[in-house]
């Protein structure tokens, strides 16, 4: 089955903690993309890959960083959590055209930062 | 002004009416638009997308669009209480700039 999976589903954590939130997509996609999601204000942009060892930011990069070492994995890494990340994150892939095909998102992780 | 604005609803509408759903976008370079479904807790699903003017049906959902008006809406007939969700409009403005919509909120009453 097509898809993108994130792990973990839930995490709650301390504040300065690091932690490592999983993307891995099947689809043979060349663009990836993690974002957040927040009451009213919607998905906003994190970072992008547009391939291998290709990234960039979004909109809301501060305290997050992203790897793509490999084609099919995105790992978002957050090296000192805060409790402003506390949010609902989305990974997403889309074929090379991205955009004419639009995104898969991956199921979410719920953070919470104590 | 923001990007991509949506009414945050929520929208209620009995089952079998039609359900309109609306978007607005600001950049007038933007070149194809998307509707996603999100339902509570859930991650977005891609439903509909649409490049051109004027509308585009897929079984109960029709998107149409007016670039002139800058203006993007999603219909869906016959509603059902499955359709209860929140509704994501997104935009792409070219090149790597997606922009998504707060989303908009539809109760389907049986």
């Amino acid at each position: 089955e097509a898809q993108v999976t994130q792990n973990p589903r839930y995490l709650i954590t301390v504040t300065g903690k690091k932690l490592t939130v999983t993307c891995s997509q099947n689809m043979n996609h060349e663009y990836m993309s993690w974002y957040r999601q927040d009451p009213g204000l919607g998905l906003r942009q994190i970072y992008y890959s547009m391939n291998v060892e290709v990234t960039d930011k979004g909109d809301v990069p501060e305290g997050y960083k992203v790897s793509r070492k490999e084609k099919r994995n995105f790992p978002l890494i957050l090296e000192s959590p805060s409790p402003n990340q506390t949010s609902l994150y989305f990974c997403a892939s889309s074929p090379r055209d991205r955009g004419a095909y639009g995104y898969t998102f991956g199921s979410g992780t719920r953070l919470t930062v104590v | 002004q923001k990007e991509v604005e949506q009414n945050s609803g929520p929208l209620s509408v009995p089952e079998g009416a039609i359900a309109s759903l609306n978007c607005t976008y600001s950049d007038r370079v933007s070149q194809s638009f998307f509707w996603y479904r999100q339902y509570s807790g859930k991650s977005p699903e891609l439903i509909m997308s649409i490049y051109s003017n004027g509308d585009k049906e897929d079984g109960r959902f029709t998107a149409q669009l007016n670039k002139a008006s800058q203006y993007v809406s999603l219909l869906i007939r016959d509603s059902q209480p499955s359709d209860s969700a929140t509704y994501l409009c997104a935009v792409n403005r070219g090149g790597n700039d997606m922009r998504f919509g707060a989303g908009t909120r539809l109760t389907v009453k049986p």
